[in-house]
């Protein structure tokens, strides 16, 4: 069974730049993993905030953006804002038809 | 405007059934894959299933293979998530989805607000 790999958690002061990241227990994540990033705020939907692993969805600040970070997909916050303390969460193709979302990551603004 | 309307959620017995519908309105779902998306109280995101175009194609997570059935009817822009046996452990929020393929890249957007399915007796 495959498993998608996140941080559990992160924490940052405002104005600073963090960086997430998004594994596979099978091997390397790349371009053909599709990989995408959501952003969830308690109680609400997720916001897709980036796909095809760096191209951001229509309305995300342009402090969010993805990369490859090596053999992971990654996911950078330059100059955090208190708005992004948030869930987020990776979503990758693992073939076959099948998805699968990472365990997600909390980040903590303050 | 592009939204997506889950119905169908609310209070089952373990072992008990459950259809959940999804309204796509501002797009025709028949140009789209659609899925569905979980989310167990306090958890996070799980994949749950997808249906091609033209249903040809159904694709689900080991956990629901068996049990749930995804269907849709393009004539009346719609998605069903048909659930048999459930179990406790199904409790979720259940998101529907579109997957959009923009320049060769999959993902997900946009997201239902999501319909609460509790199993419990």
């Amino acid at each position: 069974q495959t498993v998608v790999t996140q941080e559990p958690s992160f924490s940052v002061s405002p104005g600073e730049t963090v960086t997430l990241t998004c594994g596979l227990s099978s091997g390397s994540v790349s371009t053909r993993n599709h990989p995408s990033w959501y952003q969830q705020t308690p109680g609400r939907a997720p916001r897709t905030l980036i796909y095809g692993t760096n191209i951001r969805s229509s309305g995300v600040p342009d402090r969010f953006s993805g990369s490859m970070l090596g053999d992971k997909a990654a996911l950078t916050i330059t100059g955090a804002q208190a708005d992004d303390d948030s869930d987020y969460y990776c979503l990758l193709y693992v073939g076959s038809g099948i998805w699968v979302f990472g365990g997600g990551t909390k980040l903590t603004v303050l | 405007d592009v939204q997506l309307a889950e119905s169908g959620g609310g209070l089952v017995q373990p072992g008990g059934s459950l259809r959940l519908s999804c309204a796509a309105s501002g797009f025709t779902i028949s140009n789209y894959w659609m899925g569905w998306v979980r989310q167990a109280p306090g958890k996070g995101l799980e994949w749950v299933a997808n249906i091609k175009q033209d249903g040809s194609e159904k694709y689900y997570v080991d956990s629901v293979k068996g049990r749930f059935t995804i269907s849709r009817d393009n004539a009346e822009n719609s998605l069903f998530l048909q659930m048999n046996r459930l179990r406790a452990e199904d409790t979720a929020v259940y998101y529907c989805v579109r997957w959009q393929y923009i320049s060769g890249w999959y993902s997900i957007d946009p997201w239902g607000q999501g319909t609460l399915v509790t199993v419990s007796s």
